[in-house]
């Protein structure tokens, strides 16, 4: 069964930077690409950012493009999201999910999310 | 702002068929799979239907997806009071190459 646990949510000042990761276990995790998905409080679903299984095809929704970076660690199963220059409209839900493939383009399966609240 | 178009909230009763659309353009639906996430209240997505039409293991068949075009919709028939919840359509745009959500659909069971 696919495991996603994300952490690192929390309170932060507009403007700051925070670091979210993901624990994934279940399935052999270097063979799918990953993503970021962002829910703010009672609105919809926002893509924010994908990466192929090798790392070599990366993606950005463009209200985050430039100020996040995705990354992940194969030997530990692992995702991050850089999350820099934090703005309030950053608040949300931050999900980790897997994509259907190696390559970035078919988000499936969700982890239960790590809450982001960017308020001073 | 979302480039893809649903309807903010459809309902019917129990047993009822309802059908939810999502609208897009030839850069996103017309040239990828689109799939569909279920929300219920408080939980993260899930995931319905990939490929069009296609039903992971565990979704009752009860649930169907379709696509023409630049559109797709879902069907739910024999409507349950489970299955009140927020749906989303999804897909790969190739114009902004970034994956797209579709603006959601509350379903009501009344």
């Amino acid at each position: 069964e696919v495991q996603l646990v994300e952490s690192g949510g929390g309170l932060v000042q507009p403007g700051r930077s925070l670091r979210l990761s993901c624990s994934a276990s279940g399935f052999t995790f270097h063979d799918y690409a990953m993503h970021w998905v962002r829910q703010g409080p009672g609105k919809g679903l926002e893509w924010v950012s994908g990466i192929s299984w090798n790392s070599h095809n990366i993606a950005y929704a463009d209200s985050v493009r430039g100020r996040f970076t995705i990354s992940r660690d194969n030997a530990d199963n692992s995702l991050y999201l850089q999350m820099n220059s934090l703005k309030p409209e950053g608040t949300a839900f931050y999900y980790c999910v897997k994509d259907m493939w190696a390559g970035v383009g078919a988000p499936r399966d969700w982890g239960q999310g790590t809450l982001v609240t960017v308020s001073s | 702002q979302s480039v893809l178009t649903q309807p903010p909230s459809v309902s019917g009763t129990p047993g009822q068929r309802v059908t939810i659309s999502c609208s897009g353009s030839s850069s996103n639906i017309g040239s990828s799979n689109v799939n569909w996430f279920q929300q219920l209240p408080g939980t993260a997505p899930k995931p319905l239907i990939y490929f069009n039409n296609q039903r992971p293991s565990g979704v009752p068949d009860r649930f169907s997806g379709s696509k023409s075009g630049t559109s797709a919709s879902l069907a739910i028939s024999g409507l349950q009071s489970e299955d009140e919840a927020d749906y989303y359509c999804g897909t790969w745009d190739e114009g902004l190459n970034a994956y797209v959500f579709g603006t959601g659909t509350k379903v009501t069971v009344l």
